[in-house]
């Protein structure tokens, strides 16, 4: 197991196109979050679901956003009509819940608007 | 009274020298204090964490102190490298639930 994986790791997008990424969580993983962070700031909490149910969402997560996990393995963020406020680093994290707290986080996609 | 207030924004150390990072946080219920270490084009990484339940912890160079009266806690780097400049962010969170994350503090080590 080579840890949470995100794909793609850069996307350029014009402004009110929709783009939408991927996490791979670490298998067995029951818990999957996705932060988004803007340079120089922390990462912010956008969602997070345990198996396949999405348990809570931020106020930051617009209409605009919207977040998948079929199935309980990989989840998908979309994000519809694309703003130049959108550009930030997305980040994926999973963790086992009941047997360790720990978050281990993705690469990231790293996401520009033009 | 969800923020965790990191400090400072930036820190230049000498190899060999202690690096210290500080955190306060509001909210009482924060039960799982974590310290991720990030790097340039990376996610971040797991570096030590603390329950409230004890005041210090130690893995290898790196130690965190809590206060829990003072709803502080901090981190410590001994003998710092070259190797620990990085971004290191403190967090808070709730039954190990969303992190809620520190600014950042960004630091270089010179040799």
């Amino acid at each position: 197991d080579t840890g949470v994986s995100q794909d793609p790791r850069h996307k350029i997008t014009k402004r009110g196109q929709n783009v939408t990424f991927r996490c791979d969580p670490i298998s067995e993983h029951n818990r999957l979050y996705w932060y988004r962070q803007t340079l120089g700031q922390g990462p912010e909490f956008l969602t997070y679901f345990q198996n396949e149910a999405q348990l809570e969402k931020s106020r930051l997560l617009s209409d605009r956003f919207s977040a998948e996990r079929p199935k309980g393995s990989f989840s998908t963020l979309e994000i519809q009509r694309t703003e130049q406020g959108d550009s930030a680093m997305y980040l994926c994290a999973s963790s086992f819940r009941v047997a360790e707290e720990t978050q281990y986080f993705g690469p990231g996609t790293r996401l520009l608007v033009l | 009274q969800q923020q965790v207030k990191q400090s400072p924004q930036s820190l230049i150390v000498q190899k060999g020298g202690i690096s210290i990072i500080n955190c306060a946080y509001e909210n009482t219920a924060f039960d799982y204090f974590p310290w991720y270490q990030q790097f340039p084009g990376k996610g971040p990484a797991l570096l030590i964490a603390i329950r409230p339940d004890v005041s210090e912890k130690k893995e290898g160079r790196f130690t965190i102190s809590f206060n829990k009266s003072a709803k502080q806690f901090s981190l410590h780097i001994m003998d710092s490298q070259p190797g620990d400049s990085a971004t290191y962010f403190c967090a808070a969170s709730i039954n190990t639930d969303k992190l809620i994350f520190g600014t950042g503090t960004r630091l270089q080590v010179f040799p």
